[in-house]
C-alpha cells in the first residue's frame, strides 16, 4: 500500500533562508510524486511533479525537488523564503490515477 | 478557462440531517474525486469517477457517504444522517482522464459543520 510521511508537521524559517520541507513515501511501484500548497483559505495548487522524468523537478514560485529512489524520499526545497511562502504543504503518491494519497502536511512559517 | 467549483463554500447543520455537496470540474475533464481533510490532518480519498467505468468506492467511510456524477460533469456527495465527526472540509478535483501522473486541479472545497 502507498504511503506518505512528512517530517515535520511545522516548519519555521527567517525570510531569505532555505526552505527544506522533508517527504517520505512508501510504493510497491515505481510512483508518482506530488507537492501542493495550501493557502489560507484557498484550495490546494500544484507546485509540482514527478513523473519518472528528470529526477530534479522544478516547480512555480522558485521550488524544486529531488526525487531520490535509494532514500524513497522527494523533498521540497527552496534557496530564499519569501513571506508570501508561508501556507501548508502536502507530499502526495500515487501508482496508478486513481486516487492520491496525501501526506499529513507541513506548516511553513517564515519570520520577517 | 474555468476551475473546479463547489458549492455551498460552507454547510452547518445538525447531527441526523442529510446534506448534498456539489461539484463541478474543468470542462472536458473525465476523471472526478472527492477527497475530505479533517482538521489538523491530511487528504483522505473517498470516491473517483472516469468516464462510464464504475467508480471506485473504495474510500467511503460509511455506507452514508454515496456520491453520482451526471455524465462527464455535475456531481454531488450526499452524506446522509450526519454525525459530528463527519465536520471536515470535503474537496473536489478534476484530471483530464484520470492516467497515473496527471495534475488533479482542486476545487476550492465546501466547509461542513456538524453540530
Amino acid at each position: 500500500a502507498q504511503s506518505v510521511t512528512q517530517l515535520g508537521s511545522h516548519v519555521s524559517v527567517s525570510e531569505g533562508a532555505l526552505v527544506l520541507l522533508r517527504c517520505n513515501y512508501s510504493s510497491s511501484v515505481p510512483p508518482y510524486l506530488f507537492w501542493y500548497v495550501q493557502y489560507p483559505n484557498q484550495g490546494l495548487q500544484l507546485l509540482l511533479k514527478y513523473t519518472s522524468a528528470a529526477t530534479l523537478v522544478k516547480g512555480i514560485n522558485g521550488f524544486e525537488a529531488e526525487f531520490k529512489k535509494s532514500e524513497t524520499s522527494f523533498h521540497l526545497t527552496k534557496p530564499s523564503a519569501h513571506m508570501s511562502d508561508a501556507a501548508e504543504y502536502f507530499c502526495a503518491v500515487t501508482e496508478d490515477g486513481n486516487k492520491l494519497v496525501f501526506g499529513a502536511g507541513t506548516i511553513l512559517r517564515v519570520k520577517s | 478557462g474555468a476551475g473546479v467549483s463547489q458549492s455551498p463554500s460552507n454547510k452547518v447543520t445538525e447531527k441526523g440531517k442529510d446534506v448534498e455537496l456539489r461539484c463541478d470540474p474543468i470542462s472536458g475533464h473525465t476523471a472526478l474525486y472527492w477527497y475530505r481533510q479533517r482538521l489538523g490532518q491530511g487528504l483522505e480519498f473517498l470516491i473517483y469517477f472516469q468516464g462510464n467505468s464504475a467508480p471506485d468506492k473504495s474510500g467511503l467511510p460509511s455506507d452514508r457517504f454515496s456520491a453520482e456524477r451526471t455524465g462527464e460533469s455535475v456531481s454531488t456527495l450526499t452524506i446522509q444522517r450526519t454525525q459530528q465527526e463527519d465536520s471536515a472540509v470535503y474537496l473536489c478535483a478534476s484530471s483530464l482522464q484520470g492516467l497515473a501522473g496527471e495534475t488533479q486541479y482542486f476545487g476550492p472545497g465546501t466547509r461542513l459543520l456538524v453540530l
